[in-house]
């Protein structure tokens, strides 16, 4: 099956410090999504994205479809953007979501 | 709107009994899936729901695990003689895609299952 490998697996930084998340995967894909897991378990979409840019206030995403990999830019953190970071994918012809194993983000204030 | 919603949000049983997770998608999504998390396994797909085609089982782990969706819309995933190891937390999610089209999952808040 295909694979996704995030990277990298812990980020520490300071309030204010901008941050990339990268998600490399096996196969071309259908969908790709990025989430972010809040310290209560909830999974919440950030972006819906398997090609190209999207920007949504200080976060922002962009997938190269052709070199197999995703960035999820964060800018200006705040501590409320501390929590697990999980790029899924959804490969052509297979209608469900194969998870990275996530980035854990940790904002200090 | 209202999002997905799952039920119990916590549920902790005995090893060896049936429990049953709700989960009520979408209104007009015809897509649903169900993932559970567990510690050491991440996030893994276990059964997907699209319109009124037989469902893709192909993630359920052994055949303990059973899963329906009445009238296209809320579904429940049975788990017999529960075991320690299925201890984990049961996501579901819904979506407007149409099969062979794409489109964003939302999920629900889950549910915490512990076997003890």
């Amino acid at each position: 099956g295909i694979q996704v490998e995030q990277s990298p697996p812990d980020l520490i930084l300071q309030e204010g410090a901008n941050s990339t998340l990268r998600c490399n995967f096996s196969d071309s894909v259908n969908n790709l999504q990025w989430f972010h897991q809040n310290p209560w378990g909830q999974l919440i979409n950030l972006f819906y994205i398997p090609s190209g840019t999207k920007q949504n206030g200080r976060l922002s995403a962009t997938t190269v479809a052709t070199e197999r990999y995703s960035l999820l830019y964060i800018s200006s953190s705040q501590t409320t953007d501390s929590g697990v970071y999980f790029c899924a994918v959804e490969p052509w012809g297979n209608e469900k979501l194969t998870f990275g194993t996530g980035t854990r983000l940790t904002i200090i204030p | 709107g209202a999002g997905v919603s799952q039920s119990p949000s916590n549920k902790v049983t005995e090893k060896g009994k049936d429990v049953e997770l709700r989960c009520d998608p979408i209104s007009g999504h015809t897509a649903l899936y169900w993932y559970r998390q567990s510690l050491g396994q991440g996030l893994e797909f276990l059964i997907y729901f699209q319109g009124n085609s037989a469902p893709d089982k192909s993630g359920l782990p052994s055949d303990r695990f059973s899963a329906e969706r009445t009238g296209g819309s809320v579904s429940t995933l049975t788990i017999q003689r529960t075991q320690q190891e299925d201890s984990a937390v049961y996501l579901c999610a819904s979506s407007s895609s149409s099969g062979g089209s794409s489109d964003t999952q939302y999920f629900g808040p889950g549910t915490r299952l512990t076997v003890l």
